[in-house]
C-alpha cells in the first residue's frame, strides 16, 4: 500500500505530556498538509509543508504546536504540554504538484489527553 | 467565523434516487472547491472539484455546480448507491493563501 500512513493510529497521555505524531506522505508528493478535526467539525487546518518548507501555520496554532518535514519526506507534529482541548483526531494530507490537487489523506491519529 | 457551511447535518435517500448536498460559502477570494467523502475510521477521500471559473464539472456519477453569484456550492449523486453512505464534506482554497477551509460535513444515507 502507497498511501498515507500516519503513527501512531490512537495515543492517550496525560495532561502536560507531549507528544510526537509521524505522517509518511505518499513519496512523490511535495505538498504535505496537517489537520485536527473533532467530533462534528470537518478537517481544520494546521500548517501546510511544500518540500521542507513550512510555508503556512494556523494562527490558531498555539506556539505549543510545532512541525517539521526534514529534507522534504516524513513530517512530525509534536505537541509541548498538552491540555484536553488538544484531543482531537490529527490528519496528515498528500498532494502532487504546484497547482490545486485533490488531497491524499491518511486514516489520522486519535489523541485523547485525559 | 464559519467561512464553508453546510447547513443540513443529515440527508436519507432511496437507492437508485438523486442525492443532492450543498454547501455555502462566505469568502469570494475562494478560488477552488473540493467535495471529500469520509467513511468512519479513516482519513476523507477525494471525490470531485471544480475551479471558481468554471459552473459544473462532472466526473461518473458525481456533478458539482458552483453558483458564484449566490456563493453556493452543490454535489449531486446519481443514481445513489449504498455504498455512498458517508459524511460528506466540502472544502474551499483562499486564493491569497495555502489553507483549505472545510464545512462541517453532511452525513448521507442511502436506503436500499
Amino acid at each position: 500500500d502507497t498511501g498515507v500512513s500516519q503513527d501512531p493510529r490512537h495515543k492517550i497521555t496525560k495532561r502536560g505530556q507531549n507528544v510526537t505524531f509521524r505522517c509518511d506522505p505518499i513519496s512523490e508528493h511535495n505538498r504535505l498538509y496537517w489537520y485536527r478535526q473533532t467530533l462534528g467539525q470537518g478537517p481544520e487546518f494546521l500548517t501546510y509543508f511544500q518540500n521542507e518548507a513550512q510555508l503556512e501555520k494556523s494562527r490558531l496554532l498555539s506556539d505549543r504546536f510545532s512541525a517539521e518535514r526534514p529534507k522534504g519526506s516524513f513530517s512530525t507534529l509534536e505537541i509541548q504540554r498538552t491540555e484536553q482541548g488538544d484531543s482531537a483526531m490529527y490528519l496528515c494530507a498528500s498532494a502532487p504538484g504546484q497547482t490545486n490537487n485533490e488531497q491524499f489523506f491518511g486514516p489520522g491519529t486519535r489523541l485523547t489527553v485525559l | 467565523d464559519q467561512q464553508v457551511k453546510q447547513n443540513s447535518p443529515s440527508l436519507s435517500v432511496q437507492e437508485g434516487r438523486i442525492s443532492i448536498l450543498n454547501c455555502d460559502y462566505t469568502n469570494s477570494m475562494f478560488d477552488y472547491f473540493l467535495w471529500y467523502k469520509k467513511y468512519p475510521a479513516e482519513g476523507p477521500t477525494f471525490l470531485i472539484s471544480i475551479s471558481s471559473i468554471k459552473d459544473k464539472n462532472e466526473d461518473g456519477r458525481f456533478t458539482v455546480f458552483l453558483n458564484k453569484s449566490a456563493k453556493h456550492l452543490s454535489l449531486h449523486i446519481v443514481p445513489s448507491q449504498p455504498g455512498d453512505s458517508a459524511v460528506y464534506f466540502c472544502a474551499a482554497k483562499d486564493s491569497g493563501t495555502y489553507k483549505y477551509i472545510f464545512g462541517t460535513g453532511t452525513r448521507l444515507k442511502v436506503l436500499a
